[in-house]
């Protein structure tokens, strides 16, 4: 089955710097890979979303990169804020074997003020 | 709309004793899922139902089932609950689009 590795675990930044967290996966029938977002306490909200036949998508601070040849993709946040402050989560989806979603393991992010 | 409505928040149950998660959906979703995350270890899928009447099992099944009682709902049950099973259980719900999946606000269960 499809394998999503994420990096980094841990990520800190001081308020107004730029994040990145990386992902790759495994298999490469995967065609839609969302990220969440999830804050305390709360379930994971979509923050941003990329599909296979798109190489870049942006969404006013956020942005998504995704490379198909190296099996990897990327999340972008510029000018963090302290409400960037969550645990990040990339995921991969394979719509012809049951619509399952492949998760990594989660990157925690602290913006510092 | 409510989207996924997971039932009940919090739970402590004994080793041993069962227990149903319940999970709805107003989003007309056809596929849902259950998914419990651990720290360090993301969510891992446990079961999910690409479409009303089927259920497949997931990366960690074992000691749960599920049933997919209708399109709008999609129950799991712990039958003897252990130790192990000590997570946070969230449910969630997708089109078979190439679109995400909502999330309930999650379960939080605790077996001593």
């Amino acid at each position: 089955g499809e394998n999503v590795e994420q990096h980094p675990s841990t990520l800190s930044v001081q308020e107004g710097d730029s994040a990145v967290i990386k992902c790759t996966y495994s298999d490469s029938a995967s065609n839609y890979f969302p990220w969440y977002k999830q804050e305390l306490g709360k379930g994971p909200q979509l923050i941003i979303d990329i599909r296979s036949n798109v190489g870049e998508k942006k969404d006013q601070r956020i942005a998504v990169t995704l490379n198909k040849t190296a099996k990897h993709f990327s999340l972008h946040i510029t000018e963090t804020q302290p409400e960037d402050s969550a645990v990040y989560f990339c995921a991969a989806r394979i719509t012809n074997t049951g619509n399952q979603f492949y998760f990594g393991t989660g990157t925690s992010l602290t913006v510092i003020p | 709309n409510a989207g996924v409505t997971q039932t009940p928040k919090f739970q402590v149950l004994k080793t041993g004793q069962s227990m149903t998660l319940q999970c709805a959906q107003d989003m007309n979703h056809n596929s849902m899922y259950w998914y419990r995350q651990d720290p360090g270890m993301g969510l891992r899928l446990i079961y999910y139902s690409a479409s009303e009447g089927t259920t497949d099992k997931g990366e960690v099944p074992n000691g749960y089932n599920v049933s997919r009682l209708n399109k709008r709902e999609f129950s799991l049950r712990l039958e003897s609950a252990a130790p192990s099973q000590t997570s946070v259980y969230f449910c969630a719900g997708s089109s078979q689009m190439n679109t995400e999946a909502f999330f309930g606000q999650g379960t939080r269960l605790t077996v001593v």
